[in-house]
């Protein structure tokens, strides 16, 4: 069985700070998709990125960055000079590499930003 | 840019009515999916759909849920006769490529349909 541990419920930091939200996942494929997905209090869901399992390179996109490690099972999502906007509950999620949209999704963890 | 259009964007139903919910893709999207979040909770992945079929479809997904791609451009979600716990909030998202494509391009998600059974 799949599973999501997103262990921080709730993090809030000063606008211009780093941000790192975690992500930790449970998987016996040996291929598979790895997810995250922003939630802004208007309440719809943005897409940010997929990960493929075989592809260890970390992605940088604007401010945006991941950090995939296969070692420790972890799919780490880091915010740099985080903006009030940026304010929102974070979903990672894991899909087998059959269905990608077939996901498991972890808790989330809700950023405050702070002016 | 475009966008997946959900609507209504806001339903109340009673209990043991059927329920709609009409999604209507990126036109040149290929995989169509319908996911739920219960207020406060996670969300939860309910079905996939390629080539007019259902693909896959999760354990929450009984036969009290069906959908369709009637004319080539919505995707609904029906839900025979709604429970109160199907109270929720409903995401249509569609993708062009089921598991290839740039890694920071893909799933498209929808405003989402509040339902709320009473």
């Amino acid at each position: 069985a799949q599973k999501v541990t997103q262990a921080q419920t709730e993090i809030s930091v000063v606008e211009k700070e780093d941000v790192t939200l975690d992500c930790v996942y449970e998987t016996r494929d040996t291929t598979y998709y790895l997810f995250w997905y922003k939630q802004p209090p208007s309440g719809e869901l943005v897409f940010l990125i997929r990960r493929n399992s075989f592809d260890e390179q970390n992605e940088i996109s604007g401010r945006y960055s991941w950090n995939f490690q296969k070692s420790t099972s972890s799919f780490n999502f880091t915010i740099t000079a985080s903006q009030v906007v940026d304010s929102a509950v974070y979903f990672c999620a894991l899909s087998d590499n059959t269905n990608a949209g077939k996901s498991t999704f972890g808790d989330g963890t809700t950023l405050t930003v702070k002016p | 840019e475009p966008e997946v259009t959900q609507t209504p964007s806001h339903q109340v139903t009673q209990m043991g009515q059927e329920v709609i919910l009409r999604c209507v893709p990126i036109s040149n999207h290929l995989y169509f999916y319908w996911y739920r979040q219960i207020l406060g909770q996670k969300v939860e992945f309910l079905v996939s759909f390629y080539n007019n079929e259902i693909s896959e479809k999760s354990e929450i997904f009984d036969d009290q849920f069906s959908v369709e791609r009637p004319d080539g451009s919505n995707f609904t979600l029906k839900i025979r006769s709604t429970k109160l716990e199907d109270s929720a909030m409903y995401f249509c998202a569609s993708t062009q490529a089921g598991t290839g494509g740039s890694s920071l391009y893909g799933y498209t998600f929808g405003s989402g349909t509040r339902l709320t059974v009473v």
